[in-house]
């Protein structure tokens, strides 16, 4: 199964852009690429999801890499209520195991 | 609008006893899954299935048993607790479609139940 990497842990100010990046090196060519944050006592949910173009939904933007080896979620402004754990998780063709990393940490200061 | 519904919230059991967390979704969503979460760790997949009767293994099943024998419902069950179950526990849904998840429907997720084996 292709795996992705994510930093253990990122900061940010209040109202800051925030780029969150994920490689997945091994990705293959129908593996859509999701995110989904979880907040603290919190189940995870759904925040994004992309194939190969840029995409944009109310909540974040996902700008995918040319080669899809890597992709970086970006929240425009961070509120407090971002404070979450982000996954970046590939979704494949051939298995219906959705298998989470340990995600990024992002942590906002006002 | 319910979505994914877990009980219990808490759970405590002593090492040895047996329980079932219950786990049910009211989006006529084929799959269904379990993962477990360790203090500080991302979710691991224990069991998940992809429609009534339909059950397979996760990364992490040992010590666990499923069945489907409903679209709602899709109960995790205990038989002899472990301290090392202790954890937080998620239960899934989401569409699936021709033998796979749709690819552009998010999975829903419960608020988890907390256990504690001592």
């Amino acid at each position: 199964d292709a795996k992705t990497t994510q930093p253990n842990s990122m900061e940010s100010n209040e109202e800051e852009p925030v780029h969150l990046p994920c490689n997945h090196s091994t990705i293959s060519g129908t593996d859509y690429i999701h995110w989904y944050r979880q907040l603290p006592s919190q189940g995870p949910e759904y925040v994004i999801h992309g194939l190969t173009s840029n995409v944009n939904n109310r909540m974040a933007s996902l700008a995918i890499a040319e080669d899809r080896k890597s992709s970086t979620l970006i929240l425009h402004r961070a509120t407090l209520r971002d404070a979450a754990v982000y996954y970046c998780i590939l979704k494949s063709y051939n298995t219906d195991k959705l298998i989470f990393g340990t995600g990024t940490r992002l942590q906002v200061f006002p | 609008n319910a979505g994914v519904t877990q009980t219990p919230k808490f759970q405590v059991l002593k090492t040895g006893q047996s329980m079932t967390l219950q786990c049910a979704q009211d989006m006529n969503h084929e799959y269904m899954s379990w993962y477990r979460q360790d203090p500080g760790m991302g979710l691991r997949l224990i069991h998940y299935s992809v429609g009534a009767g339909i059950t397979d293994q996760g990364e992490v099943p040992n010590g666990y048993n499923v069945s489907r024998s409903t679209t709602e419902d899709f109960p995790l069950r205990l038989l002899s607790a472990a301290p090392s179950q202790t954890s937080v526990y998620f239960c899934a849904s989401g569409a699936y479609r021709a033998g796979n998840l749709v690819y552009n429907s998010p999975l829903h997720f419960g608020n988890g139940t907390r256990l504690t084996v001592t």
